[in-house]
C-alpha cells in the first residue's frame, strides 16, 4: 500500500505567518492528494483536492502544490481559526492518510 | 444539504462483532453515483480508511482489514453498515461515516461515534 509521510508532526506559529506542511508518498500519485483540516471532537474537513484545487468556501489563504511524490500545503497568512490539524490523503489506490500536522500558537 | 450520522453501541467487548449504522439525510443513497464509506481515527491518532459501499453494494475494502469487515448498505432505509468482527482493544476509535464527491475523496463526514472495546 503506498505510504504518506508529513512533515513536521508540530509546527508553531503566530497569526499572520506563512507556513508550509510537506506530504511524501511513497510511491507517485500523480495528483490525486487531498489536504483536510481538523478540529478537536469534530470530523476532518476537506481543503483541498487533485493537489491544488481549492473546495468550494476553503479561503483563498489555503493553497497546494506539488505532484508525484512530494506535495505541499501553504497557508499564506495564518488566521486563528486555522490552528488545527491537517492531515494529507491519497486517492491513487487505496486511500491512505499521513500521520497528520498539528499547528500550534507560538 | 446531505447529513450523516452515526448509531450503535459505544462499548464492546473483545472477540465479539463491532457493529455500526450510518443514516444519510438531505439525499437518498440510490441517487447519484458516490460511495459512502467508514473512516476510523485511534485515539490521538490518524485517520485510517476501512472501506467504502455503493448504492448498488459494489465494495472496497482497506486490506489489512477485509478478512473482518462487512459494509453493507439498505437503500429503503437510507443507511448504510459497519460489522467488523472478532474486535480487540486496538479496534477502540472513533469510527465515522462519509460520502465522497468523488472516489476517495470526502467531503461529506458524521459526528463520529466512539466504540471502546473492553470486557
Amino acid at each position: 500500500d503506498i505510504q504518506m509521510t508529513q512533515t513536521p508532526s508540530i509546527l508553531s506559529a503566530s497569526v499572520g505567518d506563512r507556513v508550509t506542511i510537506t506530504c511524501r508518498a511513497s510511491q507517485s500519485i500523480s495528483s490525486w492528494l487531498a489536504w483536510y483540516q481538523q478540529k478537536p471532537g469534530k470530523a476532518p474537513k476537506l481543503l483541498i483536492y487533485k493537489a491544488s484545487t481549492l473546495e468550494s468556501g476553503v479561503p483563498s489563504r489555503f493553497s497546494g502544490s506539488g505532484s508525484g511524490t512530494e506535495f505541499t500545503l501553504t497557508i499564506s497568512s495564518l488566521q486563528p481559526d486555522d490552528f488545527a490539524t491537517y492531515y494529507c490523503q491519497q486517492y491513487s489506490g487505496d486511500y491512505t492518510f499521513g500521520q497528520g500536522t498539528k499547528l500550534e500558537i507560538k | 444539504q446531505v447529513q450523516l450520522q452515526e448509531s450503535g453501541p459505544g462499548l464492546v467487548k473483545p472477540s465479539q462483532t463491532l457493529s455500526l449504522t450510518c443514516t444519510v439525510s438531505g439525499g437518498s443513497i440510490s441517487s447519484g453515483n458516490y460511495y459512502y464509506s467508514w473512516i476510523r481515527q485511534h485515539p490521538g491518532k490518524g485517520l485510517e480508511w476501512i472501506g467504502s459501499i455503493s448504492h448498488s453494494e459494489t465494495t472496497y475494502y482497506n486490506p489489512s482489514l477485509k478478512s473482518r469487515v462487512t459494509i453493507s448498505v439498505d437503500t429503503s432505509k437510507n443507511r448504510f453498515s459497519l460489522e467488523l468482527t472478532s474486535v480487540t482493544t486496538a479496534d477502540t476509535a472513533v469510527y465515522y461515516c462519509a460520502r465522497d464527491i468523488v472516489r476517495g475523496l470526502w467531503s461529506y463526514w458524521g459526528q463520529g461515534a466512539l466504540v471502546t472495546v473492553s470486557s
